[in-house]
C-alpha cells in the first residue's frame, strides 16, 4: 500500500489565490522531503528539500517566497503556491526517505494544480 | 553539479521482445545510487531497479536488468519478455551518496504493442 499520501490530487484555483498541498509518510518518520515539479511530458525537477524543524533548501531558480514550504513534524511537509499564476500549472510531487542512504524513494501520487 | 541524460526520447517494442534504454550521467563523486523509474498513465512513481555504484554487478529484478558501467558513466536499462503493462515513461536517476536527493533524466517513453 501507499507509504507517502499526498493530498490533495487535483485542484483548480483562481489566479491570485494560495492552494497548499500536504504530502504525509504514512508508516514512518521523514525528516526530509522533497518537492518535484513535473511539466507534461517533461522530466522531474527537484524543487526544494524540506527539513523537519528547519527551513528547506530551495533548488537554484525556485522562488521561496512563491513555494513556502513548512515541514512541522516528521511526519506532514506541506507546499503552498502563492498567489498562484496560469504558469504555476503543473504536476507537483513528493518524496520521501524511509531510512537514509540511497534507500529508494516513495513517492505521492502527485497532485495536479490548474490555475484559472 | 551532476546530470543524467537519456537520448532516447521515445522507444517501442513487441510484446515478448527485449528493449534496453540508455541512461548516462555525469558526475565527479565515487559513491553514489542510480535508478531506474517507472511512471505510467497514473502518473505514479515505481521503482523498477536500484543499482550501488561501489558494487561490480549488475542488478536484476525479474525482468528487469541494468548494464552499469561506471568507468563510461552508462547504465542501461534491458527489459526482457516486455509486456503491455510496461507501457510508460522511464526515468533515470541518479543519487549522490548519504543524500536522498534523486536527479532525474529528461526520460523515455516506452510503447509495448502486441
Amino acid at each position: 500500500g501507499a507509504v507517502v499520501s499526498q493530498h490533495p490530487s487535483r485542484v483548480i484555483c483562481k489566479s491570485g489565490t494560495s492552494v497548499k498541498i500536504e504530502c504525509r509518510s504514512l508508516d514512518f518518520q521523514a525528516t526530509t522531503m522533497f518537492w518535484y515539479r513535473q511539466f507534461p511530458k517533461q522530466s522531474l525537477m527537484l524543487m526544494a528539500t524540506s527539513n523537519e524543524g528547519s527551513k528547506a533548501t530551495y533548488e537554484q531558480g525556485v522562488e521561496k517566497d512563491k513555494f513556502l514550504i513548512n515541514h512541522a513534524s516528521l511526519t506532514l511537509s506541506t507546499l503552498t503556491v502563492t498567489s498562484a499564476h496560469p504558469e504555476d500549472s503543473s504536476f507537483y510531487i513528493c518524496s520521501a526517505a524511509r531510512d537514509r542512504g540511497g534507500t529508494p524513494l516513495h513517492f505521492g501520487n502527485g497532485t495536479r494544480l490548474t490555475v484559472t | 553539479a551532476q546530470t543524467v541524460t537519456q537520448s532516447q526520447p521515445e522507444m517501442s517494442v513487441q510484446e515478448a521482445e527485449t528493449v534496453t534504454l540508455s541512461c548516462t550521467y555525469d558526475t565527479s563523486e565515487n559513491n553514489y545510487y542510480l535508478f531506474w523509474y517507472k511512471q505510467p498513465p497514473s502518473r505514479q512513481m515505481i521503482l523498477v531497479i536500484r543499482q550501488e555504484a561501489y558494487k561490480q554487478q549488475n542488478a536484476t529484478e525479474n525482468r528487469f536488468s541494468v548494464n552499469f558501467q561506471k568507468a563510461a558513466k552508462s547504465f542501461s536499462l534491458k527489459i526482457s519478455d516486455s509486456q503491455l503493462g510496461d507501457t510508460a515513461m522511464y526515468f533515470c536517476a541518479f543519487m549522490k551518496f548519504n543524500t536522498d536527493k534523486l536527479i532525474f533524466g529528461t526520460g523515455t517513453r516506452l510503447q509495448v504493442f502486441p
